[in-house]
């Protein structure tokens, strides 16, 4: 079983639209959780940074984490064509967290 | 700008040849991570570095290898080169072992 699961779409949503990308992960111990954009051909971009369980929210984006279902979530509300990236969950682990495990990566593109 | 530099962004070589990929972490970031991202793959993790030293290692071939200097740069080592080994080849850092990692740009290597 991968540490880290996640659709790998693709997703393709009107405008204004609100999305929902989602993992599930394996390790009940894992304890952060992040999300990264990666534009086509570039380097990932770290969007959110969750500790624990909970809502983290950060403009249009709303990072959710559930513990006792080992799945986390990144919504993104009004969606706009230039949220049209792949969208990344990661989860730092391993021994003494000397491994980084990322999802596949969700293909979202959005239509004007 | 993630503050992560990459060098070179592209190289294209032949079958058989040896490349070096340069990465500057951010000031101050003590770990550095690589990964290999074949067209539409995921991130495959290569090998991580924290302060000097081997931290963990996925799934890289023996042909490659990489080191990590006293002021923190890293260098991947490519050698006896294949096709498909074509690829764009990142680096992140990160402060600390848990922490969010920042991607740099990418170098993107194209075996002939």
């Amino acid at each position: 079983q991968k540490e880290v699961e996640q659709d790998p779409g693709p997703l393709s949503v009107p405008e204004g639209a609100i999305v929902s990308l989602n993992c599930t992960y394996s390790n009940s111990a894992f304890q952060y959780f992040m999300w990264y954009r990666q534009y086509s051909r570039k380097g990932p971009e770290l969007l959110m940074y969750t500790y624990s369980s909970g809502n983290k929210e950060d403009g249009r984006f709303t990072a959710q984490v559930d513990k006792s279902s080992k799945y986390i979530s990144l919504f993104i509300r009004d969606s706009q064509p230039s949220d049209s990236a792949t969208y990344l969950c990661a989860i730092p682990g391993g021994y003494n967290f000397n491994k980084f495990y990322f999802g596949s990566g969700t293909k979202l593109n959005v239509k004007p | 700008d993630s503050g992560v530099t990459q060098t070179p962004k592209h190289l294209i070589t032949a079958t058989g040849q040896r490349v070096t990929l340069r990465c500057s972490p951010r000031s101050g970031d003590l770990s550095v991570y690589w990964y290999q991202q074949s067209l539409d793959q995921g991130l495959q993790f290569l090998i991580h570095y924290y302060n000097g030293e081997e931290r963990a290692k996925g799934n890289i071939l023996e042909r490659f290898s990489a080191q990590q200097f006293p002021d923190l740069h890293s260098e991947l080592n490519l050698s006896s080169l294949e096709l498909g080994d074509s690829a764009l080849y990142f680096c992140a850092s990160s402060p600390r072992l848990e922490d969010e990692q920042y991607f740099g740009p990418g170098t993107r290597l194209t075996v002939t």
